[in-house]
């Protein structure tokens, strides 16, 4: 079964601090995996797409990466403006998108 | 560029009554998609459409329904709303194979 796994579901983070989310995916036939952030009550905004393994993105202070089984956002020195929630998709066969349940970021001052 | 347009944005109705949502899809994209988006269940995968055609279907019940008009717009429609019906629901656009573009959601409340 196609699924997608995010974790942690939730983490605290100081400003400055850096850290790394994971999304792991069992999917088979991966054409892309996207990432999204999310701000309460708002709808996905578009961060990234990889397509293969080894393929790396990056956006001010966000890059993420991809194997065979799993990507991590990783998060460089964090402001608070990045608290949001981060969500992974994996795109399969057929135009089928599968959503994990989400990392929500919080980033102290 | 224009981005995805979700009317309306807020809805109040009762149990048993229906509701109809509406997207605009990003100009030149021909796949709509729609999710129900709760805290408990995250995002759920309703349908998605593609040139006036159902392409994909998620495991919702039959009071869930859509439809794709010929210039991509798309509507949804839930029948005998039910409390937990309750929920964000967001439409996502895109060319083929390519990634997905969301629009702020309609927010519906079942009282």
């Amino acid at each position: 079964e196609d699924q997608v796994t995010q974790s942690p579901e939730a983490l605290r983070l100081q400003e400055g601090e850096s850290s790394s989310l994971n999304c792991s995916y069992t999917v088979s036939g991966l054409r892309g995996l996207f990432w999204y952030r999310q701000d309460p009550g708002k709808g996905p905004e578009f961060l990234f797409t990889l397509y293969s393994a080894g393929e790396e993105k990056e956006k001010e202070r966000l890059k993420a990466t991809l194997t065979k089984k799993e990507s991590f956002l990783h998060i460089t020195a964090p402001k608070p403006e990045d608290s949001a929630t981060y969500l992974c998709a994996v795109q399969a066969p057929g135009n089928q998108f599968y959503f994990g349940t989400g990392t929500s970021l919080t980033v102290i001052p | 560029k224009a981005g995805v347009t979700q009317t309306p944005r807020y809805l109040i109705k009762t149990r048993g009554q229906q509701v109809t949502l509406s997207c605009s899809p990003i100009s030149g994209h021909r796949s709509v998609s729609w999710y129900q988006q709760t805290p408990g269940q995250g995002l759920q995968f309703l349908f998605e459409y593609f040139s006036e055609t159902q392409r994909n279907k998620g495991n919702f019940p039959g009071r869930f329904s859509g439809r794709q008009f010929s210039n991509s717009r798309s509507e949804m429609n839930v029948s005998t709303l039910e409390l937990g019906d309750s929920a964000l629901y967001l439409c996502a656009s895109s060319k083929p194979s390519s990634e997905q573009f969301f629009g702020p959601g309609t927010r519906l409340t079942v009282l």
